[in-house]
């Protein structure tokens, strides 16, 4: 069964504290893994999709990478307006098209 | 462009009531899906679209939840005989085709069951 593990499952960081948030899966054949950021409220807003292993992307002060196991979302130097809730989906190739989600890591940034 | 839209935004109910959720997805946009989410965790699959028809209906919990995409576009939830279970946030996300590409999602409509 695919399973999507995030952790943890709250961090506090003092601004400019770059950190790590952790998003283990398993996964028989993956299609694609996706960081989505939401905000209390709000509906989850896409940030990056990763197909293979090795891949990394970057926005502004993130930077996803991926290995056959597990994906990074690096932060660094974050801000205030960093905090939100960060998930991790997976999409695997015999589950159809829909995306299996973590619980996702709540993000605090404090001035 | 505008985003995927979801109406109401929040829905409070009495137990045993019918409901109606509607999704209007980004035009162009083949592919939609529905997910619900629930205090703390992940959005979990309900159901997915491609054009009319139900593609992938797996993660519907029970024969009380139906969705339809009649004319491939906007998409209707429905839940017949509402529980306090049911509630939870419903989320409507869209793809330009389907496939491994970016679900874009909605701001989801808060249901609440008394």
């Amino acid at each position: 069964e695919d399973q999507v593990t995030q952790s943890p499952e709250a961090l506090r960081l003092q601004e400019g504290e770059s950190s790590s948030l952790n998003c283990s899966y398993t996964v028989s054949g993956l299609r694609g893994l996706f960081w989505y950021r939401q905000d209390p409220g709000k509906g989850p807003e896409f940030l990056f999709t990763l197909y293979s292993a090795g891949e990394e992307k970057e926005k502004e002060r993130l930077k996803a990478t991926l290995t056959k196991k597990e994906s990074f979302l690096h932060i660094t130097a974050p801000k205030p307006e960093d905090s939100a809730t960060y998930l991790c989906a997976v999409q695997a190739q015999n589950s159809g098209y829909a995306l299996n989600f973590g619980k996702g890591t709540s993000l605090l940034v404090t001035p | 462009g505008a985003g995927v839209s979801q109406t109401p935004s929040n829905k409070v109910t009495e137990k045993g009531k019918y409901v109606e959720l509607r999704c209007d997805p980004i035009s162009g946009h083949t592919a939609l899906y529905w997910y619900r989410q629930s205090l703390g965790q992940g959005p979990e699959f309900l159901i997915y679209f491609q054009g009319t028809g139900a593609a992938d209906d797996s993660g519907l919990p029970n024969d009380r939840f139906f969705a339809v995409r009649p004319e491939g576009s906007v998409s209707t939830l429905k839940i017949q005989r509402t529980e306090r279970g049911d509630s939870a946030v419903y989320l409507c996300a869209s793809s330009f085709q389907g496939g491994a590409e970016t679900q874009y999602f909605g701001p989801g409509t808060r249901l609440l069951v008394l």
